[in-house]
């Protein structure tokens, strides 16, 4: 069975913390991706990664930088954590954009205080 | 970038087919029309896809209106466990933008 991890279910962090969201998927997907949802707003893409060490920005990269050193891991940082960052963090995976079908994980509520 | 437009809330009783609509008039004709659903407390699960014509799989049917400005999820009968919100997103094939909306919340009712 496919299988997309996120490293944390939920987590409280203060501002101006570094936070680190971890995402590991065991299927040997090209493509991952970030998304925050928020109530009202629906998801929204951070960042997408199409190979080890690239990624390219999506539709609101600002105040998060992400890492994939290896395929399967796909990282998304928050420099200096802000209350505005509270939000529920999807990781997605795809084999191609073919199809197109995407895997998520359960998703990392974070709580910025 | 295309946008969907569906209806915010919408019940079915349990047993009964369910019919959730998709607005995407201003789809293009690379887009592909993507339906995922997301229970509580989980992240979104891949439902059916199409590009033109109605889709069948072991989950739901996908009927696509023929100038594809509208499409339909049909759950032939819902249960309980099909409580989710559902979303219909386009994707243009070959590019990683998928346009989520704000999904229709279905409430199934015993």
């Amino acid at each position: 069975d496919v299988k997309v991890t996120q490293s944390s279910r939920y987590l409280v962090k203060r501002t101006g913390e570094k936070v680190f969201l971890e995402c590991v998927q065991d299927m040997d997907h090209e493509n991952m991706f970030w998304y925050r949802q928020d109530p009202g707003l629906g998801l929204r893409l951070i960042y997408f990664s199409y190979d080890v060490k690239m990624k390219e920005k999506g539709d609101i990269p600002e105040g998060y930088s992400v890492s994939r050193e290896k395929k399967e891991r796909f990282s998304l940082i928050l420099e200096s954590a802000s209350t505005n960052q509270t939000s529920m963090y999807l990781c997605a995976s795809s084999l191609n954009l073919g199809t197109g079908e995407l895997f998520f994980g359960e998703g990392s509520r974070l709580t910025v205080l | 970038d295309a946008k969907t437009t569906q209806p915010n809330s919408m019940e079915s009783n349990e047993e009964e087919p369910v019919h959730l609509p998709c607005n995407h008039s201003t789809i293009s004709g690379t887009d592909y029309i993507h339906w995922y659903r997301q229970l509580p407390s989980q992240g979104p699960e891949y439902v059916i896809h199409g590009l033109t014509s109605n889709v069948n799989n072991r989950m739901a049917s996908l009927a696509i209106a023929e100038d594809r400005k509208s499409s339909t999820l049909i759950l032939h009968r819902a249960t309980l466990r099909d409580a989710a919100v559902y979303y219909c997103i386009l994707r243009t094939s070959g590019t990683y933008k998928y346009i989520f909306g704000t999904g229709t919340r279905l409430k199934v009712l015993a």
